[in-house]
């Protein structure tokens, strides 16, 4: 069966500062890929999915980028941090049949 | 453009009694539908989708296509049932899954 494996689980970083967000995935190939963010009240807003190596969609115009260098590994970034971009960050897989997959999430806190 | 509404934020029932948690759905094509629900300190995790046809942890859920909706139900809550509940949509064959915005169940003893 498929895992996701997040890191960090916890990260403060000030206002301006640069991003990554790791997420590798265990036990399948050629996954679908996803970055969600996790709002109360707002439920999940997805941010960008990948069906291959390279192969990025983004969903929501914004500060943030992803990159998928390898089958397995899915990578959130920003160049500056905003305020806003404060959150719950969660990576999702699909190894098919779009059932999905959850990491243990990423809590970013930008002060 | 497809959508996917939960109208309750949080809905409280009692031990025993009947559950319903809704979901409507708004896509031109056909859709595959699931539940998702996250327990406390517990990963997001699928519940049931709606081509399995199954009863999971006493749940249900049918697709009315007619109605848009996807209702959760369960005939008789536990306690255990408390958690966050999430509709998810995503297109026959593609790639993107779409959630509500979620409902948070709390079943009182």
């Amino acid at each position: 069966s498929q895992t996701i494996h997040q890191w960090p689980a916890t990260l403060v970083q000030p206002v301006g500062s640069p991003l990554s967000l790791e997420c590798t995935v265990e036990g399948t190939s050629n996954p679908n890929l996803y970055w969600y963010r996790q709002a109360a009240g707002r439920g999940l807003q997805l941010l960008f999915y990948s069906i291959g190596i390279d192969q990025i969609s983004s969903e929501v115009p914004q500060n943030l980028s992803a990159s998928r260098p390898q089958d397995r590994q899915f990578i959130l970034s920003s160049k500056k941090l905003l305020l806003s971009d404060s959150g719950f960050y969660l990576c999702a897989g699909a190894p098919g049949a779009n059932v999905l997959t959850f990491g243990a999430g990423s809590r970013l806190t930008v002060l | 453009a497809q959508r996917v509404t939960q109208p309750e934020k949080l809905l409280s029932v009692f031990k025993g009694a009947p559950v319903e948690l809704k979901c409507n759905y708004s896509y031109s094509g056909s859709p595959e539908l699931f539940w998702y629900v996250q327990y406390s300190r517990q990963r997001l995790q699928l519940l049931l989708r709606h081509i399995s046809r199954e009863s999971i942890k006493g749940f249900t859920a049918d697709l009315n296509k007619g109605e848009t909706s996807f209702h959760l139900k369960k005939p008789f809550a536990q306690e255990e049932d408390s958690a966050m509940y999430y509709c998810a949509l995503s297109p026959t064959g593609g790639f993107k899954t779409i959630f509500g915005a979620g409902t948070r169940l709390f079943v009182k003893a």
